[in-house]
């Protein structure tokens, strides 16, 4: 399977609260991240959390880490039509060559916010 | 503006041809990553470069191959193109606080199309 998996598409409302979850593989990853892509742009770092936290908070967007299930979730409070974008989780694995740690990604969940 | 350079920004060419793409980093950074995104396979990280030594491998196909020059600058070459090569692919650089927490900064991709 899938080293990162998430669900692909998600729609919300404006004004309400977005969650976009993900589950990663290797439980030794030291941090977790969240990138977003908007349209005909590359990926941009969103936030990342620590291996040792539980939470962060960042404005709107809180990210919150379960170890014990490999589970991350990104929530956006209200959600805005500038949201809309795609969301990738990523943790950093061994490269299958060996050598590097490189950071490897989910295939993305398109967030549609509707007016 | 991420501050990585992608060119060109879009290629249409024939199967068998071979292409080049090209990829400045960020100003000072040693890292250059390759990535494959295609709606099908997701992001898919093919070869990783550090002060122009090859680090690490991903799925990356016998007839790709990549370098990264003395100026930090990295190429991608694409050979015997097929159907199924058409994507986007990324460049993303790195500096040395990127290797320990795996942060990427993204170019703007180049979107290639065999017919």
């Amino acid at each position: 399977g899938e080293d990162v998996e998430q669900s692909l598409f998600l729609s919300v409302r404006e004004g309400d609260s977005s969650v976009i979850n993900c589950t990663y593989t290797d439980s030794s990853s030291t941090y977790l991240y969240w990138y977003k892509q908007e349209p005909g742009a590359g990926l941009q770092l969103l936030t990342y959390i620590f291996s040792n936290m539980d939470m962060k908070q960042d404005q709107r967007l809180t990210v919150l880490l379960n170890k014990k299930d490999k589970h991350l979730s990104l929530r956006i409070a209200d959600t805005q039509t500038g949201d809309s974008a795609i969301y990738f989780c990523a943790e950093t694995l061994p490269a299958p060559s060996g050598g590097s740690y490189i950071p490897t990604f989910g295939r993305g969940t398109s967030l549609i916010v509707h007016p | 503006d991420s501050g990585v350079t992608q060119t060109p920004k879009h290629l249409i060419t024939a199967t068998g041809q071979r292409v080049t793409l090209r990829c400045s980093p960020r100003s000072g950074d040693l890292s250059v990553y390759w990535y494959q995104q295609s709606l099908d396979q997701g992001l898919q990280f093919l070869i990783h470069y550090y002060n122009g030594e090859e680090r690490a491998k991903g799925n990356i196909l016998e007839r790709f191959s990549a370098q990264q020059f003395p100026d930090l600058h990295s190429e991608l070459n694409l050979s015997s193109l097929e159907l199924g090569d058409s994507a986007l692919y990324f460049c993303a650089s790195s500096g040395i606080r990127g290797v320990n927490t795996g942060e990427l900064f993204f170019g703007e991709g180049s979107r290639l199309t065999v017919l």
